[in-house]
């Protein structure tokens, strides 16, 4: 059974529109979150993360909200760029008897921004 | 260098051949952690290692699988007697230390099982 939900596998956005993908968990115990980046034949690269203890991160153009009670968070892109394109994973960890972090990632979103 | 890297690139395997998938991860990084990515799929877990002891081997998903990290180092992603649905492509990370989080990824080894 999936821990780590992305209900929406594609997600196509204007060049400088606001671009939000969305993931839900269902495990109450994951603590931290990650977003990873994608590009075809390349492996993932880090993104932003947050801390259960915060509800939002922001770092340039990307901001990750956590809302605990819903078990949600999204990825914000503001403004998107074609650059952007790429297949977006959430992850999440929760802590474990060694404190290592082993992550539960969704599925993906394939985000397409149009010039 | 720089990153991590993992060898072959590519790998195509007959039912039933043995494969081993290399890792080199970035140099002076603890952890390692090896993860399987089916088709349409996110990465999921398989094994972590913490400098050569591997710690957590939950994810593997049947005793073909085997992983070692025998100096700390390299480590080898071996599956034995492969099937069709060991068809996959295997990603690779490391981080500096335990509690670290965002790990690099490799670019992956695709297996293919024909």
């Amino acid at each position: 059974d999936q821990q780590v939900k992305q209900n929406s596998p594609s997600l196509s956005v204007q060049e400088g529109r606001i671009s939000i993908l969305n993931c839900d968990y269902t495990n109450s115990m994951f603590d931290y979150f990650l977003w990873y980046k994608k590009y075809p034949a390349e492996g993932p690269t880090f993104l932003i993360s947050i801390s259960s203890i915060k509800d939002k991160n922001e770092d340039g153009r990307f901001t990750v909200f956590l809302n605990k009670s819903a078990k949600h968070l999204s990825l914000h892109i503001v403004p998107s760029q074609p650059g952007d394109s790429a297949v977006y994973f959430c992850a999440a960890s929760p802590r474990n008897l060694y404190n290592f972090n082993k992550f539960y990632f969704g599925s993906g979103t394939k985000l397409n921004v149009k010039p | 260098g720089a990153g991590v890297s993992q060898s072959p690139r590519y790998k195509v395997a007959k039912r039933g051949q043995d494969v081993a998938l290399r890792c080199d991860p970035i140099s002076g990084h603890v952890s390692l952690f090896w993860y399987q990515q089916a088709l349409g799929q996110g990465p999921e877990f398989l094994t972590y290692f913490q400098n050569e002891a591997q710690l957590d081997k939950s994810g593997l998903p049947s005793d073909r699988f085997f992983a070692e990290r025998p100096e700390g180092s390299v480590s080898t992603l071996k599956i034995q007697r492969t099937q069709q649905e060991d068809s996959a492509v295997y990603l690779c990370a490391s981080s500096l230390g335990v509690g670290s989080y965002g790990y690099t990824f490799g670019s992956g080894t695709r297996l293919t099982v024909v």
